[in-house]
């Protein structure tokens, strides 16, 4: 149980352009998801909250109009990279919780290339 | 606010020899606690995790963990590694009683040779 699938996996795209990117919960209602930024060889940083149905909660220097979060039910959060660039290239890392008891279900991640 | 230490950015040992990683953390709340391991380009497992009760805690793939509230550690131990442990590992805190947003540590990166 507690399955979390991404999709792509990988994804290249040019600069400029937006990709979104997929967080299922498989097996269970998330109310909570969460995304993270992982860069090589360095630990995940989290880059916003989401509750379902609610506007996501961003950390301090995320660019809340550059990654759009939606979470528009119980099973689904989408990350959109919009207008992006070769810096926003990455690891991209999601989790889910189904309750505030502390645990997170994490995603495969998605490979971000920005060409 | 709470933060997460791991005082190794790197172990190497040889295999099946015991290994220790070491995780300190920071708050001023109660807090959970995580160990979880991370392979080549892939997301996320949790090794284990201690929420309350006893301090020691038993996870997968053999490894434990013991928290101790006075030294605010959770280190990580596995009497007998395998070439298949080599990966990386983030210990984390989240906020009892909150939304559960995790800190991580900066990972350390476990290297089993042979």
């Amino acid at each position: 149980g507690a399955v979390v699938s991404q999709h792509p996996s990988r994804v290249i795209c040019k600069s400029g352009t937006s990709v979104k990117i997929e967080c299922r919960s498989l097996d269970f209602q998330a109310t909570t998801m969460f995304w993270y930024r992982q860069f090589p060889k360095q630990s995940l940083m989290l880059m916003a909250t989401s509750n379902e149905g609610s506007k996501a909660t961003y950390e301090q220097g995320v660019e809340k109009d550059k990654f759009l979060i939606n979470h528009a039910s119980l099973t689904l959060s989408t990350l959109t990279v919009t207008s992006a660039h070769p810096e926003d290239s990455s690891f991209y890392i999601c989790s889910a919780s189904s309750s505030g008891g502390g645990e997170q279900y994490f995603g495969p991640g998605t490979r971000l290339t920005v060409t | 606010a709470q933060s997460v230490t791991q005082l190794d950015s790197q172990v190497p040992v040889f295999e099946e020899a015991p290994v220790e990683l070491r995780c300190n953390y920071s708050s001023s709340v109660s807090v959970y606690l995580f160990w979880y391991v991370q392979y080549p380009n892939q997301g996320l497992q949790l090794l284990l995790k201690y929420l309350s009760g006893s301090t020691l805690v038993k996870g997968i793939n053999g490894f434990e963990a013991e928290f101790n509230k006075s030294q605010t550690s959770f280190h990580l131990r596995k009497p007998s590694v395998h070439i298949s442990d080599t990966a990386e590992y983030f210990c984390a805190v989240s906020v009892s009683g909150g939304y559960n947003k995790l800190i991580f540590g900066a990972g350390t990166r476990l290297a089993v040779h042979p």
